[in-house]
This record gives structure tokens, C-alpha cells and sequence, in this order.
């Protein structure tokens, strides 16, 4: 599970600016999933992508927040005008592209956004 | 209504206990996947079991054990002999068919596991 990759590890912002997280899944994998860990509470489902396409983003919020995988280069997790109740560490997990997948996910070390 | 319940939200034992972290699940669904994950300090969250809803037997592996009944909804976790190193927090998961086409796992809040020396 160490194949996936999310950069930065830390990122710290302002309100109101832009934050970028990336997602590398691991080497054959085609599913990625985007959760969010706030202060004592468990992890949060945002988004689940395949290439080119947004498969569920229910546990998105409506505004500012958005998700793409394109078919080359990372995922990308994109918060527009943060705000301090952004800050929280952000997870990216893969799974392969498996008729069997049954969820069983394989996550990155986490992008930890602090909001000033 | 929380689909995970991960009743205890911190746990402290000394080393060599046995430690037990209760899960409680809620779903509709005949099918489903129940897992556990442990984060430890550095934050990457690692598989440890997967455990399908037609598959009651319990698994042991090492020191780790897992006791699933459907008759309570529950997927129990038990250390045995703990030692500093399972130091982490503990998340037990809940995996459903979604209306996109597949699984996605719920968390529960985990459990907060302190092994003192």
C-alpha cells in the first residue's frame, strides 16, 4: 500500500486561497477515493473517480470542493477559497480495477491542510 | 444513523493485556464487507482484514483475532498480549453496494489504542 502517492504531505494556506492535493494511485489500479479526516472524528467519504469519470461524489461538499482523475497525471483534490474549517488531513486510497473489488482500499500517507 | 459505531473512543492497557475494540455496524444489504485498519502514528492507514457477510468463521492471524456475528452486527477486534507497537488508532469499515456500481467503504471514528510499557 505504500504505492500510493499524495503530494504535498503539508500544505498550509490562507483563507480564501487555493489548495491543490494530488493523488498517484498504485501501479494498476484505475479507482481512486478521496476521504477526510477532521480532529477526532473517523474518516469522512468525499468522492470515488475512474479516469475521465466521477463515479459518486456524494459525500462532497455542494461548493468549492472538486475532483478530477484525468486519463494522464494524478487525481487532484481542489478546495477553492478555504476556509479554517478546511483544515483536516485528506486521504486518497486505490483499488484495482477488479469486477470483485469489494472495497478494500489501499491509501497514501495523507495530505494534512492547515488554514490560517 | 451511523452505519459504523466504534463505541470506544480511546483505550489504555499495558503491555502484554489482552485488548478487545468493539464494532457495531447497521445495513440492509445481504451483502457486504466488513474491514479493519489500523493508522498508526505516521498517519497511512494499513489494511488488516476483509470479512464478506456469508463468512461468520473467526480468523485468527498472530496475536490479532476477529469475531464476526450477523446475530449482533458486530465485528469485534481483540489483541492478544499487546505490545507498545499496536499503538494506533483503529478503524473499523463497513463496505455497501452503492447506487454508482460499487463499494464503498464507511468508517467508523476509530478507536484510539495507548499500549504502556
Amino acid at each position: 500500500n505504500a504505492g500510493v502517492m499524495q503530494n504535498p504531505r503539508h500544505l498550509v494556506r490562507r483563507r480564501g486561497q487555493e489548495a491543490r492535493l494530488r493523488c498517484s494511485p498504485m501501479k494498476g489500479h484505475s479507482h481512486v477515493y478521496w476521504y477526510r479526516q477532521l480532529p477526532e472524528e473517523g474518516l469522512k467519504f468525499m468522492v470515488y473517480l475512474q479516469k475521465e469519470n466521477i463515479i459518486d461524489e456524494s459525500g462532497m461538499p455542494k461548493e468549492r470542493f472538486s475532483a478530477e482523475f484525468p486519463k494522464e497525471g494524478p487525481s487532484i483534490l481542489r478546495i477553492q477559497q478555504v476556509v479554517r474549517g478546511d483544515s483536516a488531513a485528506y486521504f486518497c486510497a486505490s483499488s484495482p480495477l477488479d469486477e470483485t473489488n469489494t472495497g478494500e482500499l489501499f491509501f497514501g500517507e495523507g495530505s494534512r491542510l492547515t488554514v490560517l | 444513523a451511523q452505519k459504523v459505531t466504534q463505541a470506544q473512543t480511546e483505550i489504555s492497557v499495558v503491555e502484554k493485556e489482552d485488548v478487545t475494540l468493539d464494532c457495531v455496524y447497521e445495513t440492509r444489504d445481504t451483502t457486504y464487507y466488513l474491514f479493519w485498519y489500523k493508522q498508526p502514528p505516521s498517519g497511512e492507514l494499513v489494511f488488516l482484514i476483509r470479512r464478506n457477510s456469508f463468512d461468520e468463521q473467526n480468523e485468527i492471524s498472530g496475536r490479532y483475532s476477529w469475531n464476526f456475528q450477523k446475530s449482533t452486527s458486530s465485528f469485534n477486534f481483540t489483541i492478544t498480549a499487546s505490545q507498545v507497537v499496536d499503538s494506533a488508532v483503529y478503524f473499523c469499515a463497513l463496505s455497501e453496494f452503492a447506487s454508482g456500481g460499487s463499494y464503498i467503504p464507511t468508517f467508523g471514528r476509530g478507536t484510539s489504542l495507548i499500549v504502556h510499557p
